[in-house]
């Protein structure tokens, strides 16, 4: 079984850009949340969406946004990049469905905005 | 808000010791709590979880011990070896609520040869 896969691993955007980043869930989850990973803020949420719509967002700027297919796959896009969004960007997909709420994340993709 | 604080925020252990790691949350609705283990370059892995409905859970050389009244839980890794030396996260989540997992600090672990 195929897990959840991420790309690209890694980027360079300079300021000012926009970057679009990938998530394609393990086959069956409907569930696709994002996280930010920074050395000093460890793992934020960012946002979670859920049969193509998004269910919950963590506190982050408007810069910020998502989208998530038919498919389950799901995009997060960051516009007007800041140096401070470098970080290790990564998606976690689960089932949730009654008890079923394991999360199983991807590689991640390494944003680093110079 | 909702948080988990987890401690240590470094361990260094002799390979063949025991390695503990504490995280309380603050959310007592709380009753899913997973550890996932992160190697360099990688991403977190699920590696046990715990519900609120036990105390205890145990694989092979790792296990896991909650106390919900003191909102504790603790991740117990027996006989370290080298290749467990990572990054560990604690987190906690509310499936009826936002659904969002709420991560600790993180650990890292060193199992010194």
């Amino acid at each position: 079984k195929a897990g959840v896969t991420q790309t690209p691993r890694y980027l360079i955007k300079t300021r000012g850009q926009q970057v679009t980043l990938s998530c394609s869930p393990i086959s069956g989850h409907r569930s696709v949340s994002w996280y930010q990973q920074t050395p000093g803020q460890g793992l934020q949420f960012l946002f979670e969406y859920f049969s193509e719509t998004q269910r919950n967002k963590g506190n982050f700027p408007g810069r910020f946004s998502g989208r998530q297919f038919s498919n389950s796959r799901s995009e997060m896009n960051v516009s007007t990049l800041e140096l401070g969004d470098s970080a290790l960007y990564l998606c976690a997909s689960s089932l949730r469905q009654g008890r079923n709420t394991e999360a199983f994340f991807g590689q991640g993709t390494r944003l680093t905005v110079v | 808000g909702e948080n988990v604080e987890q401690h240590p925020s470094t361990l260094s252990v002799q390979e063949g010791d025991s390695a503990v790691i504490k995280c309380t949350y603050s959310d007592s609705a709380s009753n899913y709590f997973p550890w996932y283990k992160q190697e360099l370059g990688k991403g977190p892995q699920l590696i046990i979880d715990i519900r609120s409905n036990v105390g205890e859970k145990k694989d092979q050389r790792i296990a896991v011990t909650l106390n919900k009244t003191a909102k504790h839980f603790s991740l117990h890794i027996t006989e370290t070896q080298p290749e467990d030396s990572a990054v560990y996260f604690c987190a906690a989540i509310n499936p009826s609520g936002t659904y969002k997992y709420i991560f600790g600090t993180g650990t890292r672990l060193k199992v010194l040869a």
